[in-house]
């Protein structure tokens, strides 16, 4: 059972250039979430998917797309890369067909945009 | 739209002496509500959660928060402070009834004086 698996661990662009960050879960839930970690921000939400096919956006959603195509994976996609976009991402999935679920955390992508 | 507050970003309390984390939520319904901890270079660890069954939620490491309605808080708190509890502390709220969105404080960096 791995949890929640985000790929890749580490990533350096230049500025314009684009990735796609993916995220996979294997326990089944429904809802699942794009944040980032700046220091002093704590982790701020981007994006989220209550179920496969549906995505809203979160705090700070511009400069992002992110797609459900399946349950199990919520990738996230950066198109023209900016300096501002340099942080840590965390993916996150929720069981959410029981109160109080806490989130289960995927180990992070450390992005840096030159 | 739920928010929440941490209102102090850094904490400094001598080991062995008291640890006070304060937070503040706003929400439109019942809220459910956790802290997680993040170590140096970590990922994000669930500390608690709020369940409704108590008021006072017990949770891993000594750690205890104490959920008051009237006030609208969610205050960690733990009796005395152990130099592995020097750490980022994130209050969380969310309501799952109403949408989808988790939504994290900014943190507060606790650090245990020797």
């Amino acid at each position: 059972n791995a949890g929640v698996t985000q790929t890749p661990k580490f990533q350096v662009l230049k500025t314009g250039q684009s990735m796609t960050l993916q995220c996979a879960q294997d326990m089944n839930h429904n809802s699942m979430y794009w944040y980032r970690q700046d220091p002093g921000m704590g982790l701020r939400l981007i994006y989220y998917s209550a179920s496969e096919g549906t995505t809203d956006k979160g705090e700070v959603p511009n400069g992002y797309n992110v797609s459900r195509l399946n349950k199990r994976e919520f990738s996230l996609r950066l198109e023209s890369a900016a300096p501002s976009q340099t942080s840590v991402y965390f993916c996150a999935s929720i069981n959410d067909r029981v109160y109080n679920s806490p989130l289960h955390f995927g180990n992070g992508t450390r992005l840096t945009v030159t | 739209a739920q928010s929440v507050t941490q209102l102090d970003s850094h904490v400094s309390v001598s080991e062995g002496t008291p640890v006070l984390l304060r937070c503040n939520y706003s929400s439109s319904y019942s809220p459910s509500l956790f802290w997680y901890v993040q170590h140096p270079n970590k990922g994000l660890q669930l500390l608690l959660k709020y369940t409704s069954a108590a008021t006072l939620v017990k949770g891993i490491n000594g750690f205890e928060a104490e959920f008051k309605k009237s006030e609208t808080s969610f205050h960690l708190t733990k009796p005395s402070a152990h130099m592995s509890d020097a750490a980022e502390y994130f209050c969380v709220v969310s309501d799952m009834s109403r949408d989808d969105k988790i939504i994290f404080g900014k943190g507060t960096r606790l650090h245990i004086l020797p």
